[in-house]
């Protein structure tokens, strides 16, 4: 079938650590994108990604790193600098960015709580 | 200024009643979608639907229906008949020709008790 996983589903940091959510898609998808949720909001784009090798700042990128070396994956590290990075992460891709017609797929999420 | 505003918070109605989820929204874009999503509690969004700036057709799917009006700029979705199962939160989200990106409301938690 075809998706999109994010691991773990659960993950815990310690104040200072940088961590890393994997976020792979089969949908052959040229876009990809990471949300940030926090309790009782909206999403807010954190990075997103055209194309391999590219990706763009969204929103709040502040705190955060991506990559795109291949087309099925888009991983992204919560660094230390992030001052409050306790949240559900949601990774999404799209056909394309390039068009406001395409929706969007979402991966499962990872709620990551920082102790 | 691009926004999306869900102004309910959240509803909590019982089961078999209808239930209107409203939306309202801000662009200077000429051409624009407009999509609905559902969270359900474990967390994945599902897309719902999406709905081009020139259509201005109300769509139904089975007990959801959507009512888009353009004068008003508000995209409202209604659940008829509700079940418990539809018990979620709901996203209105805006995808102007201009960004790409989608601008997303802040959702509407709704509760169907059984």
């Amino acid at each position: 079938d075809g998706g999109i996983t994010q691991s773990p589903k659960y993950l815990f940091r310690k104040e200072g650590q940088n961590v890393t959510l994997s976020c792979e898609q089969n949908l052959n998808h040229d876009a990809m994108y990471w949300y940030r949720q926090d309790p009782g909001q909206g999403l807010r784009l954190i990075y997103y990604s055209q194309i391999v090798n590219d990706f763009q700042k969204g929103d709040i990128a502040e705190g955060y790193s991506v990559s795109r070396e291949k087309k099925e994956s888009f991983p992204l590290t919560v660094t230390s600098a992030q001052k409050n990075p306790t949240a559900f992460y949601l990774c999404a891709s799209s056909y394309s960015s390039g068009s406001s017609y395409n929706e969007q797929f979402f991966g499962p999420g990872t709620r990551l709580t920082v102790l | 200024a691009q926004k999306v505003t869900q102004a309910q918070t959240e509803i909590s109605v019982v089961e078999k009643e209808d239930v209107t989820l409203d939306c309202v929204y801000e662009t200077r874009d000429t051409t624009y979608y407009l999509f609905w999503y559902k969270q359900p509690p474990s967390g994945e969004l599902v897309f719902l639907i999406r709905r081009n700036s020139f259509d201005e057709q109300n769509e139904i799917s089975g007990r959801y229906s959507w009512n888009f009006q353009k004068s008003t700029s508000s995209f409202n979705f209604t659940i008829t008949a509700s079940q418990v199962v539809d018990s979620a939160v709901y996203f209105c989200a805006l995808s102007p020709d201009s960004n790409y990106q989608l601008i997303w409301g802040a959702g509407t938690k709704l509760i169907i008790k059984p």
